[in-house]
């Protein structure tokens, strides 16, 4: 199985401020047949189902807004949020699906 | 709009099983995989298997295989999970979610089934 590692486990940020959030694969999700990283990237804030942001590393899904960012390929990627604001406060995970089982990471919370 | 609605919280005792459900509102249900993944307290989403109608082949991680079943009923746009020999550490929130049957990013979630497993 392919393991997901993400840092910081919990990161305090102040409002317009930036978070960086990195997960780390354990083998390679750049797939070279099509050329595109088999990454994405979710949000769940308490209580709820968690919510797909990004996929292939880097393209955001239908009403994410831009001040959220996905960079990386192969094993390493990082999400960025480029201005903190209060609704971003909530668990942040990536999730490969390059191969079966699909695996998360174990998440990044982000709080005030 | 597509939605996944699932059956409401279950209280188990340990060596037993449970069955949840998933309706899927929309005329997507055929031609979509329904995924199921739990997530216990505290830690990340785990995958357990899914199913696409179409095929009606089921796939399951080899953590679960030997006691968990996942089938569909066509004529409700329902999926279900089914797990056996429960044990405390089973206790979690379950979700079933949507994918595209070649990429496995779950684009919708139901809004989770909490499953307690205790003597």
């Amino acid at each position: 199985d392919i393991v997901m590692t993400q840092s910081p486990g919990s990161l305090a940020v102040s409002l317009g401020e930036r978070a960086t959030i990195d997960c780390k694969a354990s083998q390679s999700l750049l797939y070279r047949g099509n050329n595109q990283n088999y990454l994405a990237w979710y949000q769940q804030k308490s209580g709820q189902p968690p919510r797909l942001l990004m996929i292939w590393g880097s393209t955001r899904e239908s009403g994410v807004p831009d001040r959220f960012s996905g960079s990386g390929s192969g094993t390493d990627f990082t999400l960025t949020i480029s201005s903190l604001q209060a609704e971003d406060v909530a668990v942040y995970f990536c999730q490969q699906y390059l191969s079966l089982p699909v695996t998360f990471g174990g998440g990044t919370k982000v709080e005030l | 709009q597509v939605q996944l609605v699932q059956s409401g919280t279950e209280v188990k005792k340990p060596g037993s099983s449970v069955k949840v459900s998933c309706k899927v509102s929309g005329n997507t249900f055929s031609r979509y995989a329904t995924n199921w993944v739990r997530q216990a307290p505290g830690q990340g989403p785990e995958w357990m298997g899914a199913v696409v109608p179409m095929s009606r082949t089921p796939i399951y991680a080899e953590k679960f295989q030997g006691r968990l079943t996942i089938t569909v009923d066509e004529s409700t746009n329902t999926a279900y999970l089914d797990l056996s020999s429960l044990t405390v550490d089973d206790t979690a929130v379950y979700y079933c979610a949507r994918s595209i049957p070649q990429l496995r990013y779950l684009d919708i979630w139901g809004r989770g089934t909490l499953v307690t497993v205790s003597s």
